[in-house]
């Protein structure tokens, strides 16, 4: 199965910066990567789904200029929180597009902003 | 719409007591079942997949059961260490998407 890795696992920020969130898949490459934020005490909600090479597409709600995604590679899709406010601190989670039944997703990233 | 739902929301057991978590969805169409357990701040660790034609399956101290014609998944939790203590979440596959519907999880807490 694939393994993904997130990085950072955990970031403060300061509100109005911007922060940027990596997903890599080390063995499988991703065609599409799933993104995903978690509030505390909440289920995993689907943001948005980035496509390798071409615009990523936005689930209902997300802001895509405050959300920007990059797959600019198939090993590799960004997500950058721009202007980060405290109300954007949550858990944000990768996970690769496999045509395996199993789903593996990154560690996940903490994203605090003070 | 797709959704599915799970109980409890917590549960707190002893330290080698078992226990049955349910999950009740709606998803279609159905592909697959899946049961996750995700510890605390970590991304979602995959313990059990089912198709539409599987009814149980085990790995370890876990089992699931998937019945089609209620809707219905449960898991089951043998011998529960403290290391059992975590979320487990539920989570629907559609046919013909790659996209989750994700349960809003049961917390599991194991006491010694």
């Amino acid at each position: 199965g694939a393994v993904v890795s997130q990085h950072p696992s955990w970031v403060i920020c300061k509100s109005g910066t911007s922060v940027k969130i990596e997903c890599r898949s080390l063995d499988f490459q991703a065609t599409t990567m799933f993104w995903y934020r978690q509030f505390p005490k909440q289920s995993l909600m689907l943001m948005a789904t980035s496509n390798e090479g071409s615009k990523a597409t936005y689930e209902q709600g997300v802001e895509k200029d405050k959300f920007l995604i990059n797959h600019a590679s198939l090993t590799l899709s960004t997500l950058t929180v721009t202007s980060a406010h405290p109300e954007d601190s949550s858990f944000y989670i990768c996970t690769p597009r496999s045509s395996d039944v199993e789903a593996f997703f990154g560690q996940g990233t903490r994203l605090t902003v003070v | 719409k797709n959704q599915v739902e799970q109980s409890p929301q917590s549960l707190i057991i002893l330290e080698g007591k078992n226990c049955t978590l349910q999950c009740n969805y709606t998803v279609s169409p159905f592909s697959n079942l899946r049961w996750y357990k995700q510890d605390t701040g970590r991304g979602p660790v995959s313990l059990t997949i089912m198709t539409f034609s599987e009814n149980t399956k085990s790995n370890g101290r876990y089992t699931a059961t998937l019945d089609a014609d209620t809707k219905q998944s449960s898991l089951h939790i043998t011998a529960s260490q403290l290391s059992d203590s975590a979320s487990y979440i539920c989570v629907g596959g559609a046919s013909g998407t790659y996209k989750y519907i994700f349960g809003t999880g049961t917390r599991l807490k194991v006491l010694a």
